[in-house]
């Protein structure tokens, strides 16, 4: 089965510095991975998805995120963030073989500090 | 339209209650989901339905039951929650289920607290 880790749980950052948010994964397949966001008291809103082709995948709201085949990484960055971003990232797998059964990572929480 | 709507935002019920969450899109979707969210932890995947028909349960407790009347809508019906259950659900839905790695759209989720 698969499984996600988020290694950061928390990444604080100053307003207009750069941010990579670091997700690995665990599957016996070939996997599609996503990135989705969730603002405070809201629901999850998909911010860029690797599906195949390029592994340099680029999102919503000036994200992107590469794909790592050898290293089994999906890691998302921004090259400036705003205090807008502030919010909970999760990193999520769904593995080819299976429905869309996607399984999130814990998430990391990140705060844009003005 | 990418909307998937949830209704109530908020319930608050006993024990011994039964009370039913409401879920509603119209982009067309032939999956649909439920997924259960506690505050500062990942959504966990509870229920999914392709075409209508339950097609993966993951071991939810009986007090938990899904329907999906048609296409667009789908239910969750709760009945003698304990107060554990209390969480965030979130329904989501996206084109179609299988392995095609499709976008999964989430409501804003229904608050429910169980006293």
């Amino acid at each position: 089965a698969q499984s996600v880790t988020q290694l950061d749980s928390q990444v604080p950052v100053f307003e207009e510095a750069p941010v990579e948010l670091r997700c690995n994964y665990s599957s016996s397949v070939s996997v599609y991975l996503f990135w989705y966001v969730q603002y405070p008291n809201q629901g999850l809103q998909l911010l860029l998805k690797y599906l195949s082709g390029s592994t340099l995948v680029k999102g919503i709201n000036g994200f992107e995120a590469e794909f790592n085949k050898s290293q089994t990484s999906f890691h998302l960055r921004k090259p400036s963030v705003h205090i807008s971003d502030t919010a909970e990232y999760f990193c999520a797998v769904s593995e080819k073989t299976s429905y869309d059964k996607v399984i999130f990572g814990p998430g990391t929480s990140l705060s844009v500090i003005p | 339209d990418t909307e998937v709507t949830q209704t109530p935002k908020h319930l608050v019920m006993g024990m011994t209650n039964k009370k039913s969450l409401k879920c509603e899109q119209h982009m067309g979707h032939r999956a649909m989901y439920w997924y259960k969210q506690k505050a500062k932890k990942p959504p966990e995947l509870m229920f999914v339905y392709s075409y209508e028909k339950l097609s993966i349960n993951e071991s939810v407790p009986s007090r938990f039951s899904p329907e999906c009347p048609n296409s667009s809508l789908l239910n969750l019906h709760l009945h003698a929650l304990q107060p554990e259950d209390s969480a965030l659900y979130l329904c989501a839905s996206s084109l179609g289920p299988f392995r095609s790695g499709n976008t999964i759209y989430f409501g804003e989720g229904s608050w429910l607290t169980v006293v």
